[in-house]
C-alpha cells in the first residue's frame, strides 16, 4: 500500500538558516508527490508539485524539492528561513495512477523559526 | 482558475444536531470530489470520495450513515454530520478533481472546522 513518511516530527531553525524537510514515500509506479504547508488554524496551501520531468522542482515562497527515485524521496528545502515560515509542512502522494486520486498525506513536520 | 470554496468556513453546534458543509468547485466541474478528516495537530485522512450522480466510496472505519456525502452536481458536493458529538470535532477539507488539464490535478477547498458542544 502506498504510504509516506516524514521521519521528523518537529524541526527547529534559526531564522535565515537553510531548511531541509524529510518525506519518502512508497508507491510502486511514478508518483505524483506534493508539499503543502498549513498556518494554524488555516487550509492548505499547495508549495510545491512533482508530475514529471525534471527532477528538482521549484515552488512558491523560495521553496524547493528534489525526487529522488533512488531514495524514494522527496524532500523540501529552503536556503534561508524566515519567521513567517513556522507552520506544519505536509507531504502527500497521489494514491493511485492519476494526480487527481485521493493524496496520502505524511504526518506532518512542524516548522519552529527561532530568532 | 481551480478554485475549490468551502461553507460555512468554522460551525459550532450541539450536541445531536446535523451539521451540513458544502464544497463548491467555483470555475470547473468536478465529477470527483474528496472529504478529508483533520484531528488536532494530526495529518488529513481520506473520509470517501464523492462522484457525481452516484454514491460515495467512504474509506474503511468511515460510517456511511453518519458521514451522508451527496454530490448533486458537477460543481457541489456536501458531507453532512447527522447527530453530531463532540468527536466529531474536526477540521473537514474537501478536494476536487479538475479534469481540465494534463494530469487531473485535485485542489483543497479552505476547510471547515466543526466544533460540537
Amino acid at each position: 500500500a502506498q504510504s509516506v513518511t516524514q521521519p521528523d516530527i518537529h524541526i527547529t531553525v534559526s531564522e535565515g538558516a537553510s531548511l531541509e524537510l524529510r518525506c519518502n514515500y512508497s508507491y510502486g509506479a511514478t508518483p505524483y508527490l506534493f508539499w503543502y504547508v498549513q498556518s494554524p488554524g488555516q487550509g492548505l496551501q499547495l508549495l510545491l508539485k512533482y508530475f514529471s520531468g525534471d527532477t528538482l522542482v521549484q515552488g512558491i515562497k523560495g521553496f524547493e524539492a528534489e525526487f529522488k527515485r533512488s531514495q524514494s524521496s522527496f524532500n523540501l528545502r529552503k536556503p534561508s528561513v524566515h519567521w513567517s515560515d513556522a507552520a506544519e509542512y505536509f507531504c502527500a502522494v497521489a494514491g493511485g495512477n492519476q494526480a487527481g486520486t485521493a493524496l496520502i498525506f505524511g504526518k506532518g513536520t512542524t516548522l519552529s523559526v527561532s530568532s | 482558475g481551480a478554485v475549490v470554496s468551502q461553507h460555512p468556513s468554522r460551525v459550532i453546534c450541539k450536541s445531536g444536531t446535523s451539521v451540513k458543509i458544502e464544497c463548491r468547485s467555483l470555475d470547473f466541474q468536478a465529477t470527483t470530489m474528496f472529504w478529508y478528516r483533520q484531528f488536532p495537530k494530526k495529518s488529513l485522512m481520506l473520509m470517501a470520495t464523492s462522484n457525481e450522480g452516484s454514491k460515495a466510496t467512504y474509506e474503511q472505519g468511515v460510517e456511511k450513515d453518519k458521514f451522508l456525502i451527496n454530490h448533486a452536481s458537477l460543481t457541489l458536493s456536501t458531507l453532512t454530520v447527522t447527530s453530531a458529538h463532540p468527536e466529531d470535532s474536526s477540521f473537514y477539507i474537501c478536494s476536487a478533481r479538475d479534469v481540465r488539464g494534463s494530469y487531473n490535478e485535485q485542489f483543497f477547498g479552505p476547510g471547515t472546522r466543526l466544533t460540537v458542544l
